[in-house]
């Protein structure tokens, strides 16, 4: 298996909803990543896992909580979002190596909208 | 900071032909990678490329290489005999080695529009 998987591929919520989004990859990668990506701009880093543990997050609002149940799986539980949350959320992981860093490798992203 | 520029917002290119998209990058660092990613319409971003910055050798891929040009902090993608499906838009990106993770920081991205 050499893909990052996402679910759900769309998904609409109201402003007063909770949802999650999930990632998932078996590759073995230890490190996971989630971005948000507005339309024909560059994805923008929220949150980093390494070995399971936050290692950065970047300034991202507390309606966004990122949770890593174990190596393989990623979650983004969005909660009161607002209209300009709306945007492509990214899921990437990458393998930690002897030999450097490899790259990120995207799933194909969850299109999300907040109404 | 590190930061990354591509000053090409938009390109184009004859089906067959060759195109370059430029990149440049600004760091003090000396242990560092570099990636080129493309993101069709479908949207999954791809790795296409990478580089290490140690390396004097340019990066190749198939039809994609690099030309890493460190003491001027340039990293261009050449594609040659371009295809329909290279249409997408195309970011550069730096990472800082030495951690157990790579943060990426992206350019602003290239749309390459490819001419039947």
């Amino acid at each position: 298996d050499t893909e990052v998987t996402q679910t759900p591929k769309h998904l609409v919520m109201g402003m007063t909803n909770k949802k999650s989004l999930k990632c998932e990859q078996h590759m073995g990668h230890r490190a996971m990543y989630w971005y948000k990506q507005k339309a024909k701009k560059p994805p923008e880093l929220m949150f980093v896992y390494s070995y399971e543990k936050l290692s950065i997050n970047e300034s991202v609002p507390s309606r966004f909580s990122p949770e890593c149940p174990n190596s393989s799986l990623l979650n983004l539980h969005l909660h009161a979002l607002q209209p300009e949350d709306s945007a492509l959320y990214l899921c990437a992981s990458s393998p930690h190596t002897s030999g450097g860093f490899l790259g990120q490798f995207f799933g194909p992203g969850t299109r999300l909208t907040v109404l | 900071a590190q930061t990354v520029t591509q000053s090409q917002p938009e390109m184009s290119v004859q089906e067959a032909e060759t195109v370059t998209l430029s990149c440049t990058y600004d760091t003090s660092e000396s242990d560092y990678y570099l990636f080129w990613y493309k993101q069709p319409p479908s949207r999954q971003m791809i790795l296409v490329i990478r580089q290490e910055a140690y390396k004097q050798q340019n990066a190749t891929e198939n039809r994609f290489s690099v030309n890493f040009q460190k003491a001027a902090k340039s990293f261009s993608l050449k594609i040659s005999d371009s295809q329909l499906g290279d249409a997408a838009m195309y970011f550069c990106a730096y990472s800082m080695g030495g951690t157990s993770y790579g943060k990426l920081t992206f350019g602003q991205g290239t749309i390459l529009t490819v001419h039947p």
